[in-house]
């Protein structure tokens, strides 16, 4: 059973800096891509960052690019994101998303909220 | 870029059958798969369409997906509607970067 665990998220100020993480287990890691995803408060979905499955290509939404960073420990099945420069528009739940054979599993979600 | 457009809110009443649209803006809806994902409230997404219209495991064959060239959408249909269907559904699709490209959402109220 493909199961992500996400952590980090908790309150930082405008400006500042946070990484959050993601614990994967259930499938093989090193083999699939691995997204974020967030989601506003009573917002719809919006694509974050994607990373492949040996690291050597990212992408990134054009409203986090230059501010955040993705990457990935494939000897620890976990991968990580890197925030920067945080705005109140970064105020969201962020999931971590696999996408094994197709089908994309989602963990729970980590809250990362951007207030002074 | 291009953008993928749902109806804000659907509604239908128990056993009934509803039709989610998702229509993308430009480039074919064939050129990429389009993937489905389910939201009840308060709880992370699950996928119950990938790559048009194939269901994963344990996902009852009430949902089937298809896509139409000719209006270049896509589309979600539940049958045999139940309550427990009622939840927040976003089409999803991807560039030829695999960039991806959520939908706005829709609301499905089964009442």
């Amino acid at each position: 059973e493909v199961q992500l665990a996400e952590s980090g998220g908790v309150v930082v100020q405008p400006g500042g800096s946070l990484r959050l993480s993601c614990a994967a287990s259930g499938f093989t890691f090193d083999d699939y891509t691995m997204h974020w995803v967030r989601q506003a408060p009573g917002k719809g979905l919006e694509w974050v960052s994607l990373i492949s499955w040996d690291g050597s290509r990212t992408d990134y939404a054009d409203s986090v690019k230059g501010r955040f960073t993705i990457s990935r420990d494939n000897s620890k099945n976990s991968l990580y994101l890197q925030m920067n420069s945080l705005r109140s528009e970064d105020n969201a739940l962020y999931y971590c998303v696999a996408v094994v054979l197709a089908t994309a599993f989602w963990g729970p979600g980590t809250l990362v909220t951007v207030s002074s | 870029n291009f953008m993928l457009t749902q109806p804000h809110s659907v509604s239908e009443s128990p056993g009934k059958t509803v039709t989610i649209s998702c229509t993308r803006s430009s480039g074919s809806i064939a050129s990429n798969y389009v993937q489905w994902y389910q939201q009840r409230p308060g709880r992370s997404p699950t996928t119950v369409i990938y790559e048009d219209n194939r269901r994963p495991s344990g996902v009852p064959d009430r949902f089937s997906g298809s896509i139409d060239s000719s209006s270049n959408s896509a589309s979600l249909i539940i049958s045999g509607l139940k309550t427990e269907d009622e939840a927040d559904y976003y089409c999803q699709s991807s560039d030829s970067t695999n960039r991806v490209v959520f939908g706005g959402g829709t609301q499905l109220t089964v009442l």
